[in-house]
């Protein structure tokens, strides 16, 4: 079975600082893996998605994140944190041939001007 | 370029209650997801349809909840009668299967409190 674990429930930031959230997943084979932002009272936003390739990988609004399978870790990363950044970020996991997207708990970003 | 669109988006009503949540996929997409999103249990996928068929139900919590999916363009999300404890934020999801890398789109969600 899939799952994913976002270790930090809650993390805060100042702004101009950088970000960097956890993401752990566990899946048998390649994972498709996705990272969302669901901005207060919104839906969800896909920052950025890795399917193959560069284990790097680059997203909207100024993300990145990189997929190290040794770690079995997605983290997200930004070098200069928006106050319009703070909002709640999850992390998701799909096998390949797998409908089925399975998501993290979240972690809620704030950030201090 | 219109994304998924859910309606209402916000709902209030009385436990016994019927509901009716309404979801438009994105143009095009032949995959259609509905979600739960509590405090308590995170996001849970409900149901997911290909092609307008339901292919797996085994999240829908129990026989007060059914979906359906009429037509390519439609999807709704029914919950007769309601309870309390369905209060939570109903996201509707889309993507376009494609040999593996499709990704979902989700709509901006229905706010359900029911009383």
């Amino acid at each position: 079975a899939q799952s994913v674990t976002q270790p930090d429930i809650h993390i805060t930031v100042s702004e101009g600082a950088s970000l960097e959230l956890r993401c752990n997943y566990s899946y048998g084979a390649t994972p498709y893996l996705f990272w969302y932002v669901q901005s207060p009272g919104q839906g969800l936003q896909l920052l950025l998605k890795y399917f193959s390739g560069d284990t790097l990988v680059q997203g909207i609004k100024g993300f990145e994140a990189e997929f190290k399978r040794s770690q079995s870790s997605f983290n997200l990363r930004k070098p200069s944190v928006h106050w319009s950044d703070a909002a709640e970020y999850f992390c998701a996991v799909r096998g390949g041939s797998n409908y089925k997207l399975t998501f993290g708990k979240g972690t809620l970003l704030t950030v201090n001007p | 370029d219109a994304g998924v669109i859910q309606s209402p988006r916000h709902e209030v009503t009385e436990m016994g209650q019927e509901v009716t949540l309404r979801c438009k996929p994105i143009s095009g997409h032949n995959s259609l997801f509905w979600y739960r999103q509590t405090m308590m249990r995170g996001l849970e996928l409900l149901i997911y349809f290909n092609n307008n068929v339901p292919i797996d139900d085994s999240g829908m919590p129990e026989d007060r909840f059914s979906a359906k999916m009429p037509n390519a363009s439609f999807s709704t999300l029914k919950i007769q009668p309601s309870e309390p404890r369905d209060s939570a934020v109903y996201f509707c999801a889309s993507s376009l299967t494609s040999g593996g890398s499709e990704t979902q789109y989700f709509g901006p969600g229905t706010r359900l409190l029911v009383l």
